[in-house]
């Protein structure tokens, strides 16, 4: 099935460590974004990629840097760790091509947490 | 002010019952709603999708939409407990950009 994969699914790391979250998807979107949770909230979008050469930070980017290697690939770095980074951390995918209201893909997420 | 503001929860509703889940959003221009379904520990998933006034139906799903009160709300009728879960409200101003609300946890007791 096309699918949105994640990887890691937990990852444990220490405050100032660079670490790096990947995201790959078979659906054939072109969209693609990272959100992150916290308990009890909804979703905050951190960055998202309309394609390959577009790159537009979200609501909360500051501390997060992205790439979009592929059109099936967009990592997430934090590139010095705090502990108010601990999360919950999904990547989506939406399809512009298609007709009607555009709808999201979830892959299964990766809760990290910083020490 | 939140853009997207759900009911606070928990919603605690017997087996049969009628779940009413709501959503006010600030952003006039917004183009398309949507509630997605998350249980704990899981990824979001798409449940409905409305952009016109009026009510829209899938199954014992119902989305209605107001947007001159900027409201959007969800129902589920004869809510099971397979239904427990936080459903998120998100809304779309800009094309793939979605804001979501904090989310309401329902839970249906047997």
């Amino acid at each position: 099935d096309a699918d949105v994969t994640q990887t890691p699914r937990n990852r444990i790391t220490k405050t100032g460590k660079r670490i790096m979250l990947e995201c790959s998807q078979t659906k054939g979107h072109d969209r693609m974004y990272w959100y992150r949770q916290d308990p009890g909230l909804g979703l905050r979008l951190i960055y998202y990629s309309f394609d390959v050469k577009d790159i537009n930070k979200g609501e909360i980017s500051d501390g997060y840097s992205v790439s979009r290697q592929a059109q099936a690939k967009f990592s997430l770095s934090l590139e010095s760790a705090i502990p108010n980074q601990t999360a919950l951390y999904f990547c989506a995918t939406s399809d512009s091509g298609t007709p009607g209201p555009e709808k999201l893909f979830f892959g299964s997420g990766t809760q990290l947490s910083v020490l | 002010q939140k853009e997207v503001e759900q009911n606070s929860g928990p919603l605690s509703v017997p087996e049969g019952a009628i779940a009413s889940l709501n959503c006010t959003y600030s952003d006039r221009v917004s183009q398309s709603f949507f509630w997605y379904r998350q249980y704990s520990g899981k990824s979001p998933e798409l449940i409905m999708s409305i952009y016109s006034n009026g009510d829209k139906e899938d199954g014992r799903f119902t989305a209605q939409l107001n947007k001159a009160s900027q409201y959007v709300s969800l129902l589920i009728r004869d809510s099971q407990p397979s239904d427990s879960a936080t459903y998120l409200c998100a809304v779309n101003p800009n094309a793939g950009k979605s804001t979501f609300g904090d989310g309401t946890t329902l839970t249906v007791k047997p």
